[in-house]
């Protein structure tokens, strides 16, 4: 079974610029997660999608950031405009359902630096 | 505010030994949970405690979980080189499922 996965591992770009990290989920799950972690802080959510739907969006920071999970397969992050403060290293993580006793599967995750 | 709470911060023993890392939290929670994270990998999970359960192994590893005095200990045993990494306690609260509060971790390093 693959697991989750993100891409681009490793993104740079200039302020003012937009990015888009992508989160496959592993297949068949519906509860999908972003989290992030800024320099030197604690891993932070972001928000929850319930197969197309957020579910729990109360983490976003600003609206320079929107989610979506069309379908309710995959989910893209998109930051735009980037500011030097979004940088960090951007998680994902999928589950098939809340609370199972396996936890949450989480992807290596995006680095985005802004210079 | 900071759910999970982690000491030590770091934390550096000799293959064999055990690492005890300590996690407060603030709320009440449905779970507990605790992960690992390589350098430069993603988290990976450990084990899950949840909130009726005091106890719980699984290999090497052992959590225990006191809700009266909202605290959670992790012990690895008979540690490994590559047992090296940061480890986070994340806590699954009361009407949230699935949005974790992670401490800031303990970053364990085991020399050979």
């Amino acid at each position: 079974e693959a697991g989750v996965t993100q891409f681009p591992s490793h993104s740079v770009i200039e302020k003012g610029q937009t990015v888009t990290l992508r989160c496959d989920p592993i297949s068949g799950h519906d509860n999908l997660y972003w989290y992030r972690r800024v320099m030197g802080k604690e891993i932070k959510f972001l928000l929850h999608f319930v197969k197309e739907s957020k579910q729990d969006e109360s983490g976003m920071p600003n609206n320079r950031f929107l989610a979506e999970r069309t379908g309710g397969t995959y989910s893209t992050l998109k930051v735009q405009p980037a500011e030097l403060e979004d940088s960090g290293v951007y998680f994902c993580a999928s589950s098939q359902d809340q609370g199972a006793e396996d936890g949450y599967t989480f992807g290596s995750g995006t680095r985005l630096t802004v210079v | 505010s900071q759910q999970g709470e982690e000491d030590p911060q770091a934390l550096s023993i000799q293959e064999g030994e055990n690492a005890t890392m300590n996690c407060s939290y603030k709320t009440s929670i449905n779970n507990l949970q605790w992960y690992r994270q390589n350098s430069g990998r993603g988290l990976v999970h450990l084990i899950l405690i949840r909130s009726n359960e005091r106890e719980k192994h699984s290999g090497r590893l052992r959590v225990t979980l006191d809700t009266s005095k909202k605290s959670s200990s992790l012990l690895i045993t008979a540690s490994r080189a590559a047992d090296t990494a940061s480890y986070f306690c994340a806590t699954d609260e009361g009407d949230s499922w699935g949005k974790l509060q992670f401490g800031a971790g303990t970053q364990v390093v085991v020399t050979p």
